[in-house]
């Protein structure tokens, strides 16, 4: 199963760009970068994927290498709602879809 | 997007009791749900797997006698916690694959809002 490796914790300034690095230096080819976040006590809420290209939705930007060994979460403007964990997982096929997620990064949004 | 939801949001219960919480996809078919738990300050631990029709598939470290799980249909799984304890408190949180997703959102899981277990 491919792994990820976040940063524990991060700060970012309510307004500034916060930049959330990913590391899963095992992916597979065919394997996608998902990212989620959770918000105090409640349920994990999808936020954008990715296989190889860049993309942007309404919430954030995700940056993949192009070596595919890590990515970046970008939300351009953060606010203070946007404090929450933030789990990077690599969607693994073993029967089910498992979804496994690591420990994540916790970014607190300061005014 | 799709909605999954989780009842009750909340319960408390005596130890040694029995507590069911549902999973239900509102507005999707899932032949697949997943079954998590997660301690403070810690990340989602999966438990097992639900298959419609089929039995459960456990992670390895869970009881599969203390945590039932049923997938009665398309739309509907329970975790049951037997004989429940103060160590069994916990945030269960389901999620839910859509039946009908093909290519890239066929790998897209839909979570729960999470049920707060307080076992006293």
């Amino acid at each position: 199963d491919a792994k990820t490796t976040q940063p524990p914790s991060m700060d970012c300034a309510e307004g500034r760009a916060a930049n959330l690095p990913c590391n899963h230096s095992t992916i597979s080819g065919n394997e996608y970068v998902y990212w989620y976040r959770q918000i105090h006590s409640q349920g994990p809420q999808y936020i954008i994927h990715g296989l190889k290209n860049n993309e942007t939705n309404e919430m954030a930007s995700l940056i993949i290498t192009e070596d595919r060994k890590s990515s970046t979460l970008i939300l351009p403007h953060a606010t203070l709602r946007d404090t929450a964990v933030y789990y990077c997982i690599v969607r693994v096929y073993t029967g089910g879809f498992k979804t496994i997620f690591g420990a994540g990064t916790r970014l607190f949004v300061k005014a | 997007g799709a909605v999954v939801s989780q009842h009750p949001s909340r319960v408390i219960c005596k130890s040694g009791t029995s507590v069911k919480i549902e999973c239900r996809s509102l507005d999707f078919q899932a032949t697949t749900m997943f079954w998590y738990r997660q301690f403070p300050k810690q990340s989602l631990m999966l438990m097992a797997t639900s298959n419609e029709g089929s039995k459960a598939t456990y992670e390895q470290g869970v009881e599969k006698d203390k945590f039932l799980i049923n997938h009665a249909s398309l739309t509907l799984s329970t975790l049951t916690v037997t004989s429940a304890h103060p160590e069994d408190s916990s945030f269960y949180i389901c999620s839910a694959r859509d039946l009908s997703a093909t290519g890239e959102r066929d790998n897209e899981q839909f979570f729960g809002p999470g049920t707060r277990l307080t076992v006293l």
